[in-house]
């Protein structure tokens, strides 16, 4: 059974550009977190989605980011019109639902943003 | 609003040594989840411990042990004679009971880093 998996790994991007980060979650999980890591601190929630819904977004910066978890294929996040402060390690963590999930996240290995 | 703090930025200790990191968290929930990650320097999050908020027993797992006390709402984490892959930055997290749509948001520390030296 695969892991929680993302990609890219790294992503460099100039400022002004889109960066598109994907998440497949684990099978049989239908909850998916976006997490976001800012240097040299710890990972900050963003977005709470399950299948075709977003949940809760309460930790997303109002300008600039968008996620989506389609009913078919991983979850995006986007993130228009990049800028330095955007660079980051992003993370995705799944979970199945929620009654069987005995409270545990399984965290992807995170997406590295880079914006020059 | 809940909160988890990890005071010690960096610890550093020469292989074999004993190390203890802190945790201290706020929550007003009664039902509540702690947890430790590590993040080695290859960066991804490397699960640890779970502890539900009804389990104060202290856990031992090979060289890492946890000690949980409700009273000071710590959860403080030691390793036992160290080693060099011990390195990494460590997490605590907290997570609040379940709602309804089962959403359960992680609140994470600032971390700890620990360096190993031999």
């Amino acid at each position: 059974n695969a892991g929680v998996m993302q990609n890219p790994r790294h992503l460099v991007r100039r400022r002004g550009q889109e960066a598109r980060l994907r998440c497949s979650p684990m099978k049989g999980h239908s909850h998916v977190y976006w997490y976001r890591q800012l240097p040299e601190e710890g990972l900050k929630f963003m977005v709470y989605l399950q299948k075709e819904n977003i949940i809760d977004e309460s930790g997303m910066p109002k300008e600039r980011f968008s996620a989506e978890f389609p009913k078919e294929g991983p979850s995006i996040l986007r993130i228009q019109q990049v800028v330095r402060g955007d660079s980051a390690a992003y993370f995705c963590a799944s979970s199945p639902p929620f009654r069987e999930s005995n409270n545990e996240q399984f965290f992807g290995p995170g997406t590295r943003l880079t914006v020059l | 609003a809940q909160k988890v703090t990890q005071a010690q930025t960096e610890i550093s200790v020469v292989e074999k040594e004993d190390v203890t990191l802190d945790c201290v968290y706020e929550t007003r929930d009664t039902t509540y989840y702690l947890f430790w990650y590590k993040q080695p320097p290859s960066g991804e999050l490397v699960f640890l411990i779970r502890r539900n908020s009804f389990d104060e027993q202290n856990e031992i797992s090979g060289r890492y042990s946890w000690n949980f006390q409700k009273s000071t709402s710590s959860f403080n984490f030691t390793i036992t004679a160290s080693q060099v892959v011990d390195s990494a930055v460590y997490f605590c997290a907290l997570s609040e009971a379940w709602m309804d749509t089962g959403f359960q948001k992680l609140v994470f520390g600032t971390g700890t880093r620990l360096l190993v030296s031999p």
